[in-house]
């Protein structure tokens, strides 16, 4: 079956730690995305990409970074400047780009649970 | 710049009680679309329903229906005889990229 992976699952870093949270889809999708959510708030767009090779900032970028390397795979990394990393972490992809881009369904992975000790 | 509104942060219902969750929205875009997305314990959005802004037929899917308002902008959703397997955050989602709510967390006890 088609989907999005995403792991590890859970995670915990110790302060001032990079840590890189793997996704990787096997659904052919141009776009992939990342984002972040807090307890009682919506999801939150930090990066994204429509193509292999291009990444775009979202609204909270500061402390991330991202590459897209290949399709499948948008791994994105938390660095030390990202002030409070602890959070759960959504990536979802969509289908190929097209002049509804906006009517884009996203499919989303299970999410990685990020703490910080 | 987009916003979407949930007032409702947690609603909690008897099995078989009719539920609304409300949605409110803004955008300058004359052409949008407006998602709803039910997020379950284990934690992984499914889409539910797009909408977009030129058809604003209400729309049903067995106990599910929606009310796209573009006067009010609002795109609220019911559960109609909801059921304990209802229980999840729902959010509801604006336009590229998606902006989203903050989410209504449904309770639904037997």
């Amino acid at each position: 079956d088609g989907g999005i992976t995403q792991s590890p699952k859970y995670l915990f870093r110790k302060e001032g730690q990079n840590v890189t949270l793997s996704c990787e889809q096997n659904l052919n999708h141009d776009a992939m995305y990342w984002y972040r959510q807090d307890p009682g708030q919506g999801l939150r767009l930090i990066y994204y990409s429509q193509i292999v090779n291009d990444f775009q900032k979202g609204d909270i970028a500061e402390g991330y970074s991202v590459s897209r390397e290949k399709k499948e795979s948008f791994p994105l990394t938390v660095t030390s400047a990202q002030k409070n990393p602890t959070a759960f972490y959504l990536c979802a992809s969509s289908e190929p780009r097209g002049a509804h881009s906006g009517a884009n369904v996203l499919t989303f992975g299970a999410g990685s649970r990020l703490t910080v000790l | 710049a987009q916003k979407v509104t949930q007032a409702q942060t947690e609603i909690s219902v008897v099995e078989k009680e009719d539920v609304t969750l409300d949605c409110v929205y803004e955008t300058r875009d004359t052409t949008y679309y407006l998602f709803w997305y039910k997020q379950p314990p284990s934690g992984e959005l499914v889409f539910l329903i797009r909408r977009n802004s030129f058809d604003e037929q209400n729309e049903i899917s067995g106990r599910y229906s929606w009310n796209f308002q573009k006067s009010t902008s609002s795109f609220n959703f019911t559960i109609t005889a909801s059921q304990v397997v209802d229980s999840a955050v729902y959010f509801c989602a604006l336009g590229n990229m998606l902006t989203f709510g903050g989410g209504t967390r449904l309770m639904v006890k037997p």
